[in-house]
């Protein structure tokens, strides 16, 4: 079966510079989800899109902005990127409807962002 | 407030051994759900668990057993004679009512379980 695709899997940035994640979600799937990982911590919820419109917003820094589009796939914008950036990018998909009767969360691999 | 708390920050224990690792909860809300992830070294997070606050019946899967207990917020995860591909780190999460349905996460802060040979 198909899951959550994310790219690139791995990625070295500068300081100041800019990174953009892209989320493929499960096929159908309406609802995309961000988290962040820094070394040795749990996942931090960022942001979240159902539809295409923001649905929820945790701890996301000013710098960073993420979309959906119409075909569902997420990308998540970092720019000004500094040193505590460095963690490990988890997008998660749902079907909204599946998801109020069951939470059922679908997390892809990952994208480990590292800033020097 | 909603909160996870992993008091155990690592563990280990050799192989054949059984380990208990604790998670206790908070949450205002009556309708919520409960996760067990497995984070190995290759960093992905592989799910092991779901369980929704009604249903408090124990589960067992293999050599992996789940204890929830409402009247103490817990739901505690065991693995009965340990294997060293056990080690990892292993999230408790938990997810309330919200705008996106209930799979915002919160994570607790992780255990980190080695399993020595």
């Amino acid at each position: 079966a198909a899951g959550v695709i994310q790219s690139p899997r791995h990625l070295i940035k500068e300081k100041r510079e800019t990174a953009t994640l892209k989320c493929y979600p499960i096929p159908r799937h309406d609802t995309v989800y961000w988290y962040q990982q820094g070394p040795g911590q749990d996942p931090q919820f960022l942001i979240s899109f159902y539809e295409k419109m923001q649905s929820d917003k945790g701890s996301i820094p000013d710098r960073f902005s993420a979309q959906q589009f119409s075909d569902y796939h997420s990308e998540l914008n970092m720019s000004s990127l500094e040193l505590g950036d460095s963690a490990l990018y988890f997008c998660a998909s749902s079907l909204r409807q599946g998801a109020s009767r069951t939470g059922e969360l679908f997390f892809g691999e990952g994208s480990r962002l590292t800033v020097l | 407030a909603q909160k996870v708390t992993q008091a155990q920050t690592e563990i280990s224990v050799v192989e054949k051994e059984d380990v208990t690792l604790d998670c206790v909860y908070e949450t205002r809300d009556t309708t919520y759900y409960l996760f067990w992830y497995k984070q190995p070294p290759s960093g992905e997070l592989v799910f092991l668990i779901r369980r929704n606050s009604f249903d408090e019946q124990n589960e067992i899967s293999g050599r992996y057993s789940w204890n929830f207990q409402k009247s103490t917020s817990s739901f505690n995860f065991t693995i009965t004679a340990s294997q060293v591909v056990d080690s990892a780190v292993y999230f408790c999460a938990l997810s309330e009512a919200g705008s996106g349905g209930y799979n915002k996460l919160i994570f607790g802060a992780g255990t980190r379980l080695a399993v020595h040979p």
